[in-house]
């Protein structure tokens, strides 16, 4: 079962950040919070992850609470193109077997309207 | 990163059938693994394909109805066996790549499998 909450839908407008909330309350102290997305029907698109520490790249920029209980997304200016399923999973980062292996939620569908 | 293609990248098929899907990958990888995606819903886990071991399958899903091949780091098959319309789905292969702190998965882009 997925360890995260993230609400079903969610808009935006073009050019302006959106911010996609993602609950994971139980997620231990070896785990990364990893973001993807996927456009209509096409292969998911791995955004960003993270441990503890806020990071950014040239996708997007991930906040982490203090406690790890929660984070968000952000796409800083928003595009018709980011329209798409994000899903946020908590996973280990390293090691093999099933470990390894990403475990998919419904995830938000974010709408960019122009 | 890495770059993944997936072949053939949709097929109609007849029941009763079996489709072998491809996936390359452009640089050696340890791990693939093989996904579906039936229509309206998320993606779920049918099997991990280390080079030079069998494949791990999970829980639903029998290396009789999707037996894998993983011949080198490169590539890897997924042969979908004896196909009913319940098996209409996207199959995606993804691969994982140590990152400097943590390993993340890329994925092709699917084969739409469409039973009838």
């Amino acid at each position: 079962d997925a360890k995260t909450t993230q609400p079903p839908s969610m808009d935006c407008a073009e050019g302006r950040a959106a911010n996609l909330p993602c609950n994971h309350s139980t997620i231990s102290g070896n785990e990364y919070v990893y973001w993807y997305r996927q456009i209509h029907s096409q292969g998911p698109q791995y955004i960003i992850h993270g441990l503890k520490n806020n990071e950014t790249n040239e996708m997007a920029s991930l906040i982490i609470t203090e406690d790890r209980k929660s984070s968000t997304l952000i796409l800083p200016h928003a595009t018709l193109r980011d329209t798409a399923v994000y899903y946020c999973i908590v996973r280990e980062g390293t090691g093999g077997g099933s470990n390894y292996k990403l475990t998919f939620g419904k995830g938000t569908l974010l709408t960019v309207n122009p | 990163s890495a770059v993944i293609s997936q072949k053939p990248s949709r097929d109609i098929c007849q029941r009763g059938t079996s489709l072998t899907i491809q996936c390359q990958v452009d640089s050696q990888v340890t791990m693939m693994f093989w996904y579906r995606q039936q229509p309206g819903q998320s993606l779920t886990l049918i099997a991990t394909a280390n080079q030079g071991s069998e494949a791990t399958y999970e829980s639903g899903f029998v290396i009789d109805k999707f037996p894998i091949s993983r011949p080198n780091l490169t590539f890897s098959t997924l042969t979908v066996s004896n196909m009913s319309p319940e098996d209409s789905s996207i199959y995606l292969c993804s691969v994982g790549v140590a990152g400097g702190f943590a390993d993340t998965q890329y994925f092709g882009p699917g084969t739409r499998l469409t039973v009838l």
